[in-house]
């Protein structure tokens, strides 16, 4: 089964709105990163985390190593946040990124 | 200005052809990666590199090789290319030393007939 598997696959938002994605590990995840690949195809750093939080604007996350997920949350959704997220998580025994297979987010206005 | 650059953006080459895609990156990392996107999918590991000379196989390397001569440059190398290899393949830097942050290139397309 997927190593990174994230939720949910796709949503369509409002904009103003909230929004929270989510990404479950099956393997020890030790670090994880958050990408947001724009309609451009360019992937942009969102967050590189140890387990904690971390706060950026109007965007926050969480990495829960002990529980196995991470979540990213959006709040106010500006039509510039459309695009696909996706997560990648680090482990002890591969210190290559395993890689979700994103959350297509479409912000309307 | 651009820390991971790709070159070229684009290509079309036909099936059997040999094909190289560069990455320059002006980080001073001494991780370098390359990976492919498929439609709907996210990034698969083909090769990386710890360092100039280094090569090491990713989760998908059949049909490719890779090459790391300086600490800037990192290429891929598709010797007979075929139409299976179509995809975006972004390049990658990372950090060393207890923190493996990667950042990426824009990507090139390639599109084998």
């Amino acid at each position: 089964g997927d190593k990174v598997k994230q939720s949910p696959s796709a949503l369509s938002l409002q904009e103003g709105t909230n929004s929270a994605l989510r990404c479950n590990f099956s393997i020890a995840a030790t670090t994880v990163q958050w990408f947001l690949q724009n309609p451009r195809g360019s992937l942009i750093n969102l967050f590189y985390l140890v387990p904690g939080t971390k706060e950026n604007g109007r965007l926050k996350s969480a990495f829960d190593s002990k529980e196995s997920y991470s979540t990213l949350h959006i709040r106010d959704a500006q039509l510039e946040d459309s695009g696909t997220y996706f997560c990648a998580a680090e482990s002890d025994s591969n210190y290559q990124l395993i890689w979700g297979s994103g959350t297509k987010l479409i912000i309307k206005p | 200005e651009a820390a991971v650059t790709q070159s070229p953006r684009n290509k079309v080459a036909v099936t059997g052809g040999k094909v190289t895609l560069s990455c320059n990156q002006t980080n001073n990392h001494n991780n370098m990666y390359w990976y492919r996107q498929d439609t709907g999918h996210g990034l698969r590991l083909i090769h990386y590199s710890y360092g100039a000379g280094s090569t090491e196989k990713g989760d998908i390397p059949d049909g490719y090789k890779a090459s790391r001569p300086s600490q800037e440059n990192f290429s891929l190398i598709l010797e007979l290319a075929t139409p299976s290899q179509t995809s975006v393949y972004f390049c990658a830097s990372g950090e060393t030393g207890g923190t493996y942050e990667q950042y990426f290139g824009p990507g090139t397309r390639l599109t084998v007939l």
